[in-house]
């Protein structure tokens, strides 16, 4: 298997565009989970899904962020405006139970 | 924040020496793991190791684990420079796994 497949792999965009990231999971996990990692806040949580349906998107800072996973094999992260401080590196994990997750290479966006 | 905290924050050691990073969590859990993050690339999974279970080896990897004190150690030996990384525990409460801020360790030759 290729793994967690993630795209694009670097992103420069500015204040106020969309960004949509996408993933595609290992297949036969039926667990996706979206991350943000900053050296300020560390690695955190976004959304993950079961099943193809939102579990807990509480991790999710603002309406300007939204997720979706329209079958088993492709997920989006959509920023919509984007800001500077949604600068980060943006990482899919998938997994067959909670536990053990197999991440993605990320996503570097720079929102200038 | 659930976050929880990794100590020490960097480490710098030679080749062949042991590197020990310590971990705390927050709440109760189902298990907790480590990961390994190289430079630019994805976490990758290293150990898992049960609530019930106290220690766990896997080749120079050994990990610890005390509930009464919400702590775990990560314990790898005889270091080699392609160690280098950093080292994230994560712990699972209901659902969710909630990393730790993690180690920077460098492994000279």
């Amino acid at each position: 298997d290729a793994g967690v497949i993630q795209s694009p792999r670097h992103e420069v965009t500015e204040m106020g565009q969309e960004v949509t990231l996408r993933c595609k999971p290992i297949s036969g996990h039926d667990y996706l989970f979206w991350y943000r990692q900053t050296m300020m806040r560390g690695l955190e949580l976004l959304i993950y899904f079961n099943n193809n349906v939102p579990i807990d998107d509480s991790g999710m800072p603002e309406d300007r962020f939204s997720a979706k996973m329209p079958n088993a094999s492709f997920s989006t992260l959509k920023i919509q405006p984007s800001e500077p401080r949604d600068s980060a590196v943006y990482f899919c994990a998938s997994s067959i139970l909670v536990e053990t997750q197999y991440f993605g290479p990320g996503t570097r966006l720079l929102v200038l | 924040s659930q976050q929880g905290e990794e100590d020490p924050q960097a480490l710098s050691i030679q080749e062949g020496e042991n590197a020990t990073m310590n971990c705390s969590y927050k709440t109760s859990i189902n298990n907790l793991q480590w990961y390994r993050q190289n430079s630019g690339r994805g976490l990758v999974h290293l150990i898992l190791i049960r609530s019930n279970e106290r220690e766990k080896h896997s080749g120079r990897l050994r990990v610890t684990l005390d509930t009464s004190k919400k702590s775990s150690s990560l314990l790898i030996t005889a270091s080699r420079a392609a160690d280098t990384a950093s080292y994230f525990c994560a712990s699972l409460g209901f659902q969710k796994l909630v990393f730790g801020t993690g180690t920077r360790l460098l492994v000279s030759p």
